[in-house]
């Protein structure tokens, strides 16, 4: 079976600095995906960016990019120039490459930013 | 616009009751997907379903049941077999579940309470 950590339950960070939120997983799965997800108050969950682990390439979503370390099972958030809409929490999650869909995700951190 | 739409809001249930949580979604989605979420902690996987009349069981199905007896519903019971329900239920769906690089879209959740 696969697991996520997310290792910081909580983190801040001032406006318009960088924040990096950590990820690790464990698997023996060569071919899977990993996300992470925004839950800001409002509660709906949101996609914030996706990595497929064949890519070498670390992905990048306008202000949004990860550091993916496939032999070290780590695949961290950093958040540039960080916002107060950027308030929620944070998961990460993995998804099997033939898992039709199923996900697991980690616990979650909560990021507070702070004008 | 298209989306996930889960009702009610908010949910009461008393003990001995089954309770029935709705969700809609209009994106043409093939999989869908009932989490429960706890405060402090992620996601959990109760029952998933990749086709219509086809469901299967997550990590944490024990007291609860659903049917998907068309493509856009997917309705979660909480029976009274379920001891502890309080919780917070999020429903989702994504596009096909054997393009497993296609994250999951989220609805806005149903916060269920014991009375």
């Amino acid at each position: 079976a696969q697991t996520v950590t997310q290792s910081q339950p909580e983190m801040s960070v001032q406006e318009a600095e960088t924040v990096t939120l950590s990820c690790t997983y464990d698997t023996s799965e060569n071919n899977y995906y990993l996300f992470w997800y925004k839950q800001p108050p409002s509660r709906q969950m949101i996609l914030v960016i996706r990595q497929e682990a064949y890519k070498q390439q670390n992905a990048t979503e306008n202000r949004f990019s990860v550091n993916f370390q496939k032999a070290a099972k780590s695949f961290s958030l950093k958040i540039s120039d960080s916002q107060l809409g950027d308030t929620a929490m944070y998961f990460c999650a993995f998804m099997k490459g033939t898992n039709a869909g199923k996900s697991t995700f980690g616990d979650g951190t909560t990021l507070t930013v702070k004008p | 616009d298209g989306g996930i739409t889960q009702s009610p809001k908010y949910l009461f249930r008393k003990e001995g009751q089954n309770v029935t949580l709705s969700c809609e979604q209009n994106l043409n989605h093939d999989a869908m997907y009932w989490y429960r979420q706890d405060p402090g902690q992620g996601l959990r996987l109760i029952y998933y379903s990749q086709i219509v009349n086809d469901f299967q069981k997550g990590d944490i199905a024990e007291g609860y049941s659903v049917s998907r007896e068309k493509k856009e519903s997917f309705p979660l019971t909480v029976t009274s077999a379920q001891k502890n329900p309080t919780a917070f239920y999020l429903c989702a769906s994504s596009i096909d579940p054997r393009q497993s690089n296609q994250p999951q879209h989220f609805g806005d959740g149903t916060r269920l309470s014991i009375l």
